[in-house]
């Protein structure tokens, strides 16, 4: 079975530029996380959805926005660039939001 | 607040030996969930164990073994015999019920495994 992908797997933006990732969860998986990883940390809750809806939300600014499609799959979008933005970036499904997440390879995002 | 600490940064054993790995968490909720995930270099977060905190029996898989203490709010995580396949990065992460379900990560133990 095929697990979370995520595309596109590395990109390069410069500052003030717009960006969107995409995820499409495991097949069955209604629900679609993001988190940011930056160099050396753990992974930070950006937003889940669940349904086409937002469940969760976590401290980003409002440069960062997401949705979720029918089908499931998700896009993060990610406006007016900053270098701090540089990152990767994963996606994870779950069935309902309540179960275990499995996490995609990620988007490497540098900003330069 | 909800909080995961996992205060050993980087661990280095040779192959075989047994290494234990800390994860010390905080939460308000009595409903909650513990994990460990694996990121190997290539990035990709894999999913190790889950546990609830109703069920603190400790749970081993293979050369692997987890001990929960809700007494000491620790969920270790136990590599006996290790391999160098073994070497990455590894993340306790928590759930809590009320807020959703976004976890909240450690910073991480770096395991390197040597020949």
């Amino acid at each position: 079975d095929a697990g979370v992908t995520q595309s596109p797997t590395h990109l390069i933006k410069t500052r003030g530029q717009h960006v969107t990732l995409r995820c499409s969860p495991i097949s069955g998986h209604k629900s679609v996380s993001w988190y940011q990883q930056v160099l050396g940390q753990g992974p930070q809750f950006i937003f889940q959805y669940y349904e086409k809806e937002e469940r969760g939300r976590g401290n980003f600014p409002d440069r960062f926005s997401a949705r979720q499609f029918p089908n499931y799959s998700s896009e993060l979008n990610v406006n007016a660039l900053l270098l701090g933005d540089s990152a990767l970036y994963l996606c994870a499904s779950s069935f309902p939001p309540q179960e275990t997440q499995y996490f995609g390879p990620g988007t490497r995002l540098l900003v330069l | 607040a909800q909080k995961v600490t996992q205060a050993q940064t980087e661990i280095s054993v040779v192959e075989k030996e047994d290494v234990t790995l800390d994860c010390v968490y905080e939460t308000r909720d009595t409903t909650y969930y513990l994990f460990w995930y694996k990121q190997p270099p290539s990035g990709e977060l894999v999913f190790l164990i889950r546990r609830n905190s109703f069920d603190e029996q400790n749970e081993i898989s293979g050369r692997y073994s987890w001990n929960f203490q809700k007494s000491t709010s620790s969920f270790n995580f136990t590599i006996t015999a290790s391999q160098v396949v073994d070497s990455a990065v590894y993340f306790c992460a928590l759930s809590e019920n009320q807020a959703g379900t976004a976890l909240i990560f450690g910073k991480g133990t770096t395991l390197s495994v040597s020949s």
